[in-house]
């Protein structure tokens, strides 16, 4: 059973474009979010996190929207760079469990 | 380098052999995490051991694989008598305080089962 669904699998956009990637969880019990960036040959990599007493959460280009009602987020990447260009995961956990459930990942490419 | 180590990065078994994984934590860290991260597919939980203790083994194949963290040294991941489904890319990952989070990985060994 798939806890974190994430959409969309693959994402194209242009150099300066935003892109905009969204997960949707299930257990409610969930209160961790974080993002994760992951280059070809290279371990995950933390990118920004938010938990769910706070709507929305900027870290410079990296901004994460968080909906409890709806048990959705999503990531916003602004003024999308070729460097940019990765495989982000979603992923959620709770209190009292350590282990992070992860979406099935989003494979950004962003053009020049 | 104070990041989370991983080796070897790449490792190929053939079916029936035994693969050892090895991970040091990030300095400070004693919390370690495996994960299995099959192609085309986002990472899926294993294991979660402090020095010397598994705290949660609720991801672990009942079968074949096993983990250890000892009081001294690097975490091991063993799978014995490899298949060639256990063929994936393996992290590692430690955090400093149970109930921190924040998880910070390792490269991953990239094993393959010939």
């Amino acid at each position: 059973q798939q806890q974190v669904k994430q959409s969309p699998q693959s994402l194209i956009v242009q150099k300066g474009g935003i892109s905009i990637i969204n997960c949707a969880y299930e257990n409610t019990a969930f209160d961790y979010f974080p993002w994760y960036q992951q280059f070809p040959g290279k371990g995950p990599a933390l990118l920004i996190a938010i938990r769910p007493d706070v709507s929305e959460k900027k870290e410079g280009r990296f901004t994460i929207s968080f909906n409890k009602s709806a048990k959705q987020f999503s990531l916003h990447i602004m003024d999308s760079q070729p460097g940019d260009s990765a495989t982000y995961f979603c992923a959620a956990t709770q209190g009292g469990s350590e282990k992070l459930v992860f979406g099935k990942g989003t494979k950004l490419t962003v053009n020049p | 380098n104070a990041g989370v180590m991983q080796n070897p990065r790449h490792l190929v078994r053939r079916r029936g052999q035994e693969a050892r994984l090895r991970c040091s934590p990030m300095k400070g860290h004693s919390h370690v995490y495996w994960y299995r991260q099959l192609p085309e597919e986002g990472l899926k939980f294993m294991v979660y051991l402090q020095k010397e203790n598994i705290i949660d083994e609720s991801g672990m194949p009942k079968e074949r694989f096993s983990a250890e963290f000892p009081k001294e040294g690097p975490s091991i991941l063993r799978i014995q008598q490899v298949v060639r489904g256990d063929s994936a890319a393996y992290f590692c990952a430690s955090s400093l305080l149970s109930g921190d989070y924040e998880q910070y990985f390792g490269p991953g060994t990239r094993l393959t089962v010939t």
